[in-house]
């Protein structure tokens, strides 16, 4: 069964440092999403991703984040300057069209 | 933005007990998705719902659309079925934007 893949599952880093997330969408799908969790709260939605723009942000996306599909199958999320705040489980999620989203396993971020 | 409500927030029973999840949103709907967030985080998809019933296995789920809330059944309970169970919606009209999720109700499954 198709999935989405992300990379790596854990990733610790220094504060100030950038970091980048990668993940593989399921292959014919045209949308693509960051959402957030940090722990013990809900899931926060970041960025849409569709036609190689980004589609809608929210007010978290700030221009600390950026995405990218720098390839036909992968898509990036990159975080500058992290901060202990950054610390969160990220996962990247796809969509063939307006219907069902599928998520990836996450990538848990800590910023020490 | 469109208001996510999830009940109730904790949840212990017994194994073989069953269960029913409640999930009120606030405007217009054309996604409603069902999830449970796994020990180790994970978001598996459960149901993908934005109006009728569906049912696979011992979980079945309901969304009225037009009275603006789900509800996520669980029967015969099982320790596995334990963690947080998630419902997110995406406003009708939108396109394809992002799903905005409940703050979830965390399950706890005693055997």
């Amino acid at each position: 069964e198709p999935e989405v893949t992300q990379t790596p599952s854990h990733q610790v880093t220094q504060m100030g440092q950038e970091v980048i997330l990668r993940c593989v969408p399921i292959s014919n799908h045209l949308y693509f999403y960051w959402y957030r969790q940090i722990l013990g709260q809900k899931v926060e939605f970041l960025v849409s991703f569709y036609n190689n723009e980004i589609s809608e942000k929210s007010e978290i996306f700030d221009d600390q984040f950026s995405v990218e599909r720098p390839d036909g199958s992968n898509f990036t999320l990159k975080i500058r300057s992290t901060k202990l705040e950054d610390s969160a489980m990220y996962f990247c999620a796809s969509r063939g069209g307006t219907d069902e989203a599928f998520f990836g396993q996450g990538t848990r971020l800590t910023v020490v | 933005g469109i208001q996510v409500e999830q009940s109730p927030p904790d949840l212990i029973l017994q194994e073989g007990a069953n269960s029913t999840l409640r999930c009120n949103f606030s405007d217009s709907v054309n996604n409603l998705q069902w999830f449970h967030q796994n020990p180790w985080g994970q978001l598996i998809n459960l149901f993908y719902i934005p109006s009728g019933t569906k049912q696979n296995g011992r979980l079945s789920a309901t969304t009225v659309a037009t009275e603006r809330y789900s509800l996520l059944y669980i029967s015969s309970s099982q320790t596995t079925d334990s963690g947080v169970y998630f419902c997110a919606v995406e406003v009708a009209g939108g396109g394809a934007d992002g799903l905005t999720f409940g703050k979830g109700t965390h399950l706890i499954i005693q055997p």
